[in-house]
């Protein structure tokens, strides 16, 4: 069964650093893009970002660009996002996707992270 | 960036009625490179269409996809109690890629 187990939930400062992952198992991790797609509070979804786990190659979207970093350890098929220092605007649930066989759709997604930043 | 506006906001049906969603693109989707997820509450969003008409595996015959260019539609042909949920287009084709905002369907 292809599946994505991400890291529990998080409850963060501002200005605190924070790292969650996304451990991929049943099928080939390199083989597949990894987005990441944030929730707000009762709000829609928004992509962050995505990585090619087999070299690496991290793209972001503007919005987020420079606020997170996006990486993958494919000796343990697991991908991350990482904050250096949180503001209570980054409080969401962060979910993964594997993208498609051929193209960018999101199947299957994880089961999320909620991050909460608070003071 | 394409903006994905979905249509209504919320559709209140009842179980055995057909629904019909609408996503509208503000600019062409190249190749129909749009998708379709249902989200029900505490949980992620879930795949049910993909390159605007392919249903993802699993995925029942009362869910269909259609459209092309700018203007998308998901139909759910009878409505069951499971499918009571918010609905997300998705448009894959142009970086960044977007969603739309979402139509909740409720009984």
């Amino acid at each position: 069964e292809v599946q994505l187990v991400q890291s529990g939930g998080e409850v963060k400062k501002p200005g605190e650093s924070l790292r969650i992952s996304c451990r991929a198992s049943g099928y080939s991790f390199t083989s597949y893009w990894i987005s990441w797609v944030r929730q707000m509070p009762g709000k829609g979804l928004e992509w962050m970002g995505k990585i090619d786990p087999d070299d690496s190659d991290a793209r972001y979207s503007p919005s987020f660009q420079g606020h997170v970093t996006i990486s993958a350890d494919k000796s343990i098929n697991t991908a991350y996002v990482q904050w250096n220092s949180l503001k209570a605007s980054d409080t969401a649930m962060y979910y993964c996707a594997r993208h498609g066989s051929w193209g960018a759709w999101y199947d299957p997604w994880g089961q999320g992270t909620l991050v909460t930043v608070s003071s | 960036e394409i903006l994905l506006t979905q249509s209504p906001g919320t559709l209140s049906l009842s179980p055995g009625e057909r629904a019909t969603l609408s996503c509208r693109a503000s600019q062409s989707v190249g190749s129909s490179y749009l998708a379709w997820y249902q989200q029900k509450p505490g949980q992620a969003p879930k795949l049910l269409i993909y390159g605007a008409s392919s249903r993802a595996t699993g995925i029942p015959d009362r869910f269909s996809g259609s459209g092309s260019g700018t203007d998308f539609t998901l139909t759910i042909s009878r409505l069951e109690p499971e499918d009571f949920a918010v609905y997300f287009c998705h448009q894959y084709g142009n970086s960044p890629v977007t969603f739309g905002q979402g139509t909740k369907v409720e009984i």
